[in-house]
Formats: C-alpha cells, structure tokens, sequence
C-alpha cells in the first residue's frame, strides 16, 4: 500500500514554460516532505524540500506548496530548461518524530522539457 | 571528497549465487542506507544503519544481509540470488536522521540475476 503517490508516470512541457509535478500522501503524521531529481545512471540528488509546518518554500526556479488538508504537494518549476528533464521523486520523512532518517518515495514522474 | 560510492556498478548472477554489494562513503557519516528500485517503482528501503556495529530492517529486507563493521562502509549480502533481486541498487547516507536532506546517494548498482 503505497504512502506516497506520483501518479502521472511522465510530463512534457515547452522550455520556458511551467513544469508542475504532484504528490500525494495517505499518512497525515509524515512531517518532512523532499523532491529529488535522478538523472540516468546517476544515484537521486536533494533538489528542495518542505516542512509539515509550511505551505510554501521557494529556492530559485524551484517551489514546492504543501496542502496538508488534501495531503498533497506539488513541484513547481519555472521557467522549465532542457537540462531539467529527469526523473522527480516525491519522499517523506518515514519517521516522522524519529531518528531512522529513512525515507518513502514515490515512484517517479519523468520530465521531459522540449527546447 | 569522493562522496558516496558503490562497488560494482553491474553485476549478473546466476539464481543461487552469492554476492556483496560494497558501500563506502569519506564524509563521517553516522547513518547509512540500502534501497532497491525496480522499474516504475520508487526507491524502497531495505536496511540500515545509525552508526558503526548496528543495522536495523527496512521495508523489504528479505533475502538481504548487512554489516557495518566499519563507520565509512556498509556492505550488502545477498546469500542466494533469486530473480526477484534484479534490480538497481542504492546506498546513502547522512550525518544523522534529522535532516533529510542531508541524505546523499551513490551513483547505484544494477545487478542482474538470471
């Protein structure tokens, strides 16, 4: 049973235009959201990430809005580049309060960002 | 600083064999991490360490061992390889649990078993 849901496995946008990616939760205690970006053969890079407490946290091209009500969150990035094209994962915290670190991630949305 | 790195990067096995898969990273890390992800799937922990001599399971942890004999390693042992653990292998790891942010991945082992 998944906790943390990217359901659109693909997205394709226009350079220069908005790229948004959304995640969905099902455990309200998760207290710590992230996006990562996965270039092929390469291992997941920390791209931005979110505490439970805000709605908002912004970091160059990059925002991530969190709507803890609807247990969701999106990627928002702007304008897209031909070097964004990867693959996003969503991940929570998956001990919220604890130690472990580990994280849950989402299966993926690939981007693909057309010149 | 090399980072996080992993030994080998490809690896075909037949079912039965054994391998170790090695994880090292120079950064004086505290916490470590195996994960697996298989095709249109996302990353899922398989075990982990909060520091030298301990490990602890994740959420698929059978059929995998780990030790952690050394704070800068953290090895994974699979005794004998099944088709079900074909798959891209990733380490990481992270000064503690309180940033996850802070996690960093190795560049991945794709590990074939036929």
């Amino acid at each position: 049973d998944q906790q943390v849901k990217q359901n659109s496995p693909s997205l394709s946008v226009q350079e220069g235009r908005i790229s948004i990616l959304n995640c969905d939760y099902t455990n309200s205690m998760f207290d710590y959201f992230l996006w990562y970006k996965k270039y092929p053969a390469e291992g997941p890079t920390f791209l931005i990430s979110i505490s439970s407490i805000k709605d908002k946290n912004e970091d160059g091209r990059f925002t991530v809005f969190l709507n803890k009500s609807a247990k969701h969150l999106s990627l928002h990035i702007v304008p897209s580049q031909p070097g964004d094209s990867a693959v996003y994962f969503c991940a929570a915290r998956g001990n919220p309060g604890g130690s472990q670190g580990n994280l849950i991630f989402g299966k993926g949305t690939k981007l693909s960002v057309k010149p | 600083n090399a980072g996080v790195t992993q030994t080998p990067k490809f690896r075909v096995l037949k079912t039965g064999q054994s391998m170790t898969l090695l994880c090292a990273q120079d950064m004086n890390h505290e916490y470590m991490y195996w994960y697996r992800q298989d095709p249109g799937m996302g990353l899922r922990l398989i075990h982990y360490s909060v520091g030298e001599g301990t490990t602890a399971k994740g959420e698929v942890p059978d059929g995998y061992n780990v030790s952690r004999l050394k704070k800068q390693n953290f090895l994974l042992g699979l005794e004998s390889a099944a088709p079900s653990q074909t798959s891209v292998y990733f380490c990481a790891s992270t000064p503690d649990g309180s940033w996850p942010e802070t996690q960093y991945f190795g560049p991945g082992t794709r590990l074939l078993v036929l």
